[in-house]
């Protein structure tokens, strides 16, 4: 079955103490990007990778790392979690990008206190 | 004026009715429009997509596409309340950015 994987689902943590949060795909995508969503806000892009080792910002990157070692995971890293990243994170992946049909995780609820 | 603006009110609406809801944008570069479907805990899911200027028909659902108005719409007929979800809009430039609306959160009322 083609999924997007992410992990934890739930995470309460405390302020500054780092975290990963992974995201894997069994679809053999080029593309995988991260995104927060928040109430009135919408989703808004934190990075993507366009293949390994080729990563970039979008829209929201201060706070944020991302690392593409291999095609299948994209891990989102927050090296000192503040309270102002508590929110609901999903990680994507399609073929090629932006035109191309996303299919997204079931999420991570991140709490910072 | 934001890139993607999608009025996020929620809509309720009775068992059968049809559902209309709408985008606009601003950016020129957006050649490609999508509706993701995002139920509650869930990531969301892509349910329309198009590149062109006009109509298109899945089933019950019909996307619409005003390039020169910068207007996109989706509409759901004969609504279900298996159709309770949160609707977003998606638009692309073809580059690497996928820019959403806010979402609408439709209650079908059976």
């Amino acid at each position: 079955e083609a999924q997007v994987t992410q992990n934890p689902r739930y995470l309460i943590t405390v302020t500054g103490k780092k975290l990963t949060v992974t995201c894997s795909q069994n679809m053999n995508h080029e593309y995988m990007s991260w995104y927060r969503q928040d109430p009135g806000l919408g989703l808004r892009q934190i990075y993507y990778s366009m293949n390994v080792e080729v990563t970039d910002k979008g829209d929201v990157p201060e706070g944020y790392k991302v690392s593409r070692k291999e095609k299948r995971n994209f891990p989102l890293i927050l090296e000192s979690p503040s309270p102002n990243q508590t929110s609901l994170y999903f990680c994507a992946s399609s073929l090629y990008g932006g035109a191309t049909e996303a299919f997204f995780g079931q999420g991570t609820r991140l709490t910072v206190v | 004026q934001k890139e993607v603006e999608q009025d996020p009110g929620p809509l309720s609406v009775p068992e059968g009715a049809i559902v209309s809801l709408n985008c606009t944008y601003s950016n020129s570069a957006f050649q490609y429009f999508m509706w993701y479907r995002q139920y509650s805990r869930k990531g969301p899911e892509l349910l329309m997509y198009t590149y062109s200027s006009g109509n298109k028909e899945d089933g019950r659902f019909t996307a619409q596409v005003d390039k020169s108005s910068k207007y996109i719409s989706l509409f759901i007929r004969d609504s279900q309340p298996s159709d309770s979800a949160t609707y977003l809009c998606a638009m692309s430039g073809g580059n690497n950015r996928l820019a959403f609306g806010k979402g609408n959160q439709v209650v079908v009322i059976p």
